[in-house]
């Protein structure tokens, strides 16, 4: 997983709720993004953040929002305005090459 | 826009035999081309990657070829073990600086048969 943690790994998510997805880095490196995997598609960028205190949306933001107050944490939270969220979330940190470091995921349900 | 097309989008293999999965990019900016392996209910594994510099770079069993040119990039995996099983992304990035937007390929299910 490459120093990055993502929690939980299963979440349920009832109509109408708001709900956060932790990811925490321990790489020391500046950019972390989120992406949207859905089967048989390629990961969808939601929000990345460059450096603490600032992000900017993906293609996809929709629905979404974070918050970068710490260099190591970059929650995503889901609001109720996402009508589809079912999906599986991935959290990234770049290093200085460019190359991405992915979590584990977090496997978002709507009951 | 800018996409990624990747082929085959699912392969099945004999063990030993080897499993090419291959990437056509859009974007001739392009200049940084990982690939990642994702096992199921897992986050996705940086096993080799390419810039737009050189034509090929191997690492034991895995290599990747860089066609500038024609603007695609393939995926070699040679001597295949059942563990090689999973799903396989390709990406493309211009990797300016301070922003790392990936263009992901749509993955290729890669089944080694033992």
């Amino acid at each position: 997983d490459g120093g990055i943690t993502q929690s939980p790994k299963y979440l349920f998510r009832k109509e109408g709720q708001n709900v956060t997805l932790s990811c925490e880095q321990n790489l020391n490196h500046d950019a972390m993004y989120w992406y949207r995997q859905d089967p048989g598609q390629g990961l969808r960028l939601i929000y990345y953040s460059q450096i603490v205190n600032d992000f900017q949306k993906g293609d996809i933001a929709e629905g979404y929002s974070v918050s970068r107050e710490k260099k190591e944490s970059f929650p995503l939270t889901v609001t109720s305005a996402q009508k589809n969220p079912t999906a599986f979330y991935l959290c990234a940190a770049f290093g200085i090459a460019a190359e991405a470091f992915f979590g584990q995921g977090t496997r978002l349900t709507v009951v | 826009g800018e996409n990624v097309e990747q082929h085959p989008s699912t392969l099945s293999v004999q063990e030993g035999d080897s499993a090419v999965i291959k990437c056509t990019y859009s974007d001739s900016a392009s200049n940084y081309f990982p690939w990642y392996k994702q096992e199921l209910g897992k986050g996705p594994q940086l096993i080799i990657d390419i810039r737009s510099n050189v034509g090929e770079k191997k690492d034991q069993r895995i290599a990747v070829t860089l066609n500038k040119t024609a603007k695609h990039f393939s995926l070699h995996i040679t001597e295949t073990q059942p563990e090689d099983s999973a799903v396989y992304f390709c990406a493309a990035s211009k990797g300016t600086s301070g922003t790392y937007k990936y263009i992901f390929g749509t993955g290729t299910r890669l089944k080694v048969l033992a």
